[in-house]
């Protein structure tokens, strides 16, 4: 079965200082991992995806994921966070192109 | 990437009605997929849509409550019959295509009253 767990329901940071947006996976292949963002009222953005190639994934806006097999993990992080980052990122597992949510984190980026 | 339409994008609905969301893609898709966001909750894999053939639903979905419709390779409908409350939602149907990956439409808005 294929599931994803995302650690955090909510994250609070500081303008200028780094993100960590938790996420772990469970999966009988090897993924295909994912982070979207929502803004409010918005669609999804695909911010990065991991199929199989290198380890640590960039994506757009400053954001980046590493993979890490042992731990089973895809954590998203940013050095420096931006009052435009503030939003609902969901971390999804692939199979067989059939997408599996995590329930989400919201960032909230205070002044 | 592809270019999905989603129609409607919003509605209201009575309960016990019926309503059925179109989702048009500019080119043809390998597979085609539809999905529900409960309100402040995340999305929820509903079925995917085979073309030809009847859907293939998830745990917790079936075809009386959400018949899905695949004429061809560029388009879909999903139908939320007998609405009730509970079915106030965004759905959003998920392409996959053989050049570009994932895409998902802009979501059509749904309130039961």
């Amino acid at each position: 079965a294929q599931s994803v767990t995302q650690l955090d329901s909510h994250v609070s940071v500081s303008e200028g200082t780094p993100v960590l947006l938790r996420c772990n996976y469970s999966s009988s292949y090897s993924p295909s991992l994912f982070w979207y963002v929502q803004h409010p009222n918005k669609g999804l953005q695909l911010l990065l995806k991991y199929t199989s190639a290198a380890t640590l994934v960039k994506g757009i806006n400053g954001f980046e994921a590493e993979f890490k097999k042992s731990e089973t993990s895809f954590h998203l992080t940013k050095p420096s966070a931006h009052m435009s980052d503030a939003a609902e990122y969901f971390c999804v597992v692939s199979y067989f192109n059939k997408f599996y949510f995590g329930s989400g984190t919201k960032l909230n980026v205070k002044p | 990437s592809a270019v999905i339409s989603q129609k409607p994008s919003r509605d209201i609905c009575q309960r016990g009605t019926s309503l059925t969301i179109q989702c048009q893609v500019d080119s043809q898709v390998t597979m085609m997929f539809w999905y529900r966001q409960q309100p402040g909750q995340s999305l929820t894999l509903i079925a995917t849509a085979n073309q030809g053939s009847e859907a293939t639903y998830e745990s917790g979905f079936v075809i009386d409550k959400f018949p899905i419709s695949r004429p061809n390779l560029t388009f879909s409908t999903l139908t939320v019959s007998n609405m009730s409350p509970e079915d106030s939602s965004i759905y959003l149907c998920s392409v996959v295509g053989d050049n570009y990956g994932y895409t998902f439409g802009s979501g059509t808005r749904l309130t039961v009253v």
